[in-house]
């Protein structure tokens, strides 16, 4: 069975540039996160779809980020502009469902802003 | 809030040596604890967990016990080898309502093992 996938799985932007990461789950999971890791500290939860619906997304600041899953497979989020603090791995991961079901985590994609 | 703290690293041991990575949490309710694994250059996994207090949760020769006494879940294995080098990062989950299961990590403890 394939795990998460996600890509690209480093990228080199200037500041004020978009970027987009994209996330494949495993194949019938129906909820799906994309975290946030910052160098030296543990993943932070931007949002999570159950499905196509964003059902958590209190901490994606929403003024830059936005995310999409359509159809409620793949996903994409996006950074537009950019900024030096974005610098970070952001993963994605995914469950059967919501609740106690193990979250299966990607590789990562390690963004720089420079 | 729901908070997780575990021992800085990083930790360097030897081969065969006896391994304790400290855990404590701050939470409302009873939650769920997990202690995740992240390889180099890999996503992080399930290592293990225990969703109700006194459990213990064991795999790969870790365990973990739920003290809700001490508000604890410190990670153990007694004879620790090379593959065990990892980012290790202990984690809570609240019992749904309104977090909604979400997952409170802690910064992660670097493991190195040295042959």
């Amino acid at each position: 069975e394939a795990g998460v996938v996600q890509s690209p799985r480093y990228k080199i932007i200037e500041k004020k540039q978009p970027v987009a990461f994209w996330c494949n789950p495993i194949s019938g999971h129906n909820t799906l996160y994309w975290y946030l890791q910052n160098l030296g500290q543990g993943p932070e939860l931007l949002i999570r779809y159950e499905n196509e619906e964003a059902v958590d997304d209190s901490q994606l600041p929403k003024d830059r980020f936005s995310a999409e899953r359509l159809k409620g497979v793949d996903s994409t989020l996006k950074i537009q502009p950019a900024e030096l603090g974005d610098s970070a791995v952001y993963l994605c991961a995914s469950s059967l469902r919501r609740g106690l079901y193990e979250q299966y985590f990607g590789p990562g994609t390690r963004l720089t802003v420079t | 809030g729901n908070s997780v703290t575990q021992m800085e690293g990083p930790v360097t041991l030897s081969e065969e040596a006896f391994l304790t990575i400290n855990c404590t949490y701050t939470a409302t309710g009873y939650p769920s604890l997990f202690w995740y694994v992240q390889y180099p250059g890999e996503g992080l996994q399930l290592l293990l967990k225990a969703t109700k207090a006194d459990d213990k949760g064991s795999n790969k020769g870790f365990e973990a016990t739920y003290r809700k006494e001490t508000t604890s879940f410190h990670l153990e294995k007694g004879s620790v080898q090379v593959s065990d080098s990892a980012v290790y990062f202990c984690a809570l989950s609240d019992q749904g309502g309104g977090s909604n299961y979400k997952l409170t990590f802690g910064k992660g403890t670097l493991l190195t093992v040295n042959p």
